[in-house]
């Protein structure tokens, strides 16, 4: 399978506890991106990565979450001290230039 | 005012009609322009890019932009019962894809 590979696909965790997803991009594709959907929203922006440039951070996005890209392959996203405000869809998305191809999203259940 | 909106819906149509939906966006400088269709528990999927002010055609879709009025719109020729998901807009800058909420469209049989 060449397209964009997320996992873990689901995760469930107490809230307070670490949690690390990771994306594998398609494999030309310098840019990628990380999204968080909830019930009934659109995608809402979180990070951008072109290579290992991380070049935007949604102002959203708390000082508890965290993503990384390095030697500009996969990347991943953490986010410490989980509430239950950050259950969601979180989606990867990568693109060479123009349109961006979604992975399958990892959905995370903050209990 | 939102970056990328769009009517909520649903938009519920007969099957075989034509089905509109609409997205304005804030951003004069945006470059590129986007539909993804996204059914229930799944991620968006690309059905449509559009770069240029007019019309593109792919099969039954058809993708409109208005620079001038910041608007996109897709139109659905002959509906089909599984044409029925969410309807994502999406606009491109110079980096970042931004998302509106998305269009729920039920296709009635």
């Amino acid at each position: 399978d060449t397209g964009v590979s997320q996992n873990p696909r689901h995760k469930i965790t107490k809230r307070g506890q670490n949690v690390t997803f990771r994306c594998d991009p398609i494999s030309e594709h310098n840019r990628l991106y990380w999204y968080r959907q909830t019930l009934g929203q659109g995608p809402e922006f979180l990070t951008y990565f072109q290579n290992e440039a991380q070049l935007e951070k949604s102002r959203l996005l708390s000082d508890r979450f965290s993503a990384e890209r390095p030697k500009g392959s996969f990347s991943t996203l953490e986010i410490q001290r989980t509430e239950q405000g950050d259950s969601a869809m979180y989606l990867c998305a990568s693109s060479a230039q123009g349109y961006a191809f979604f992975g399958q999203g990892t959905r995370l259940t903050v209990v | 005012q939102k970056e990328v909106e769009q009517n909520s819906g649903p938009l519920s149509v007969p099957e075989g009609a034509i089905a509109s939906l609409n997205c304005t966006y804030s951003d004069r400088g945006s470059q590129s322009f986007f539909w993804y269709r996204q059914y229930s528990g799944k991620s968006p999927e690309l059905i449509m890019s559009i770069y240029s002010n007019g019309d593109k055609e792919d099969g039954r879709f058809t993708a409109q932009l208005n620079k001038a009025s910041q608007y996109v719109s897709l139109l659905i020729r002959d509906s089909q019962p599984s044409d029925s998901a969410t309807y994502l807009c999406a606009v491109g800058g110079y980096q970042k894809v931004t998302f509106g909420t998305g269009t729920k469209l039920q296709v009635i049989p």
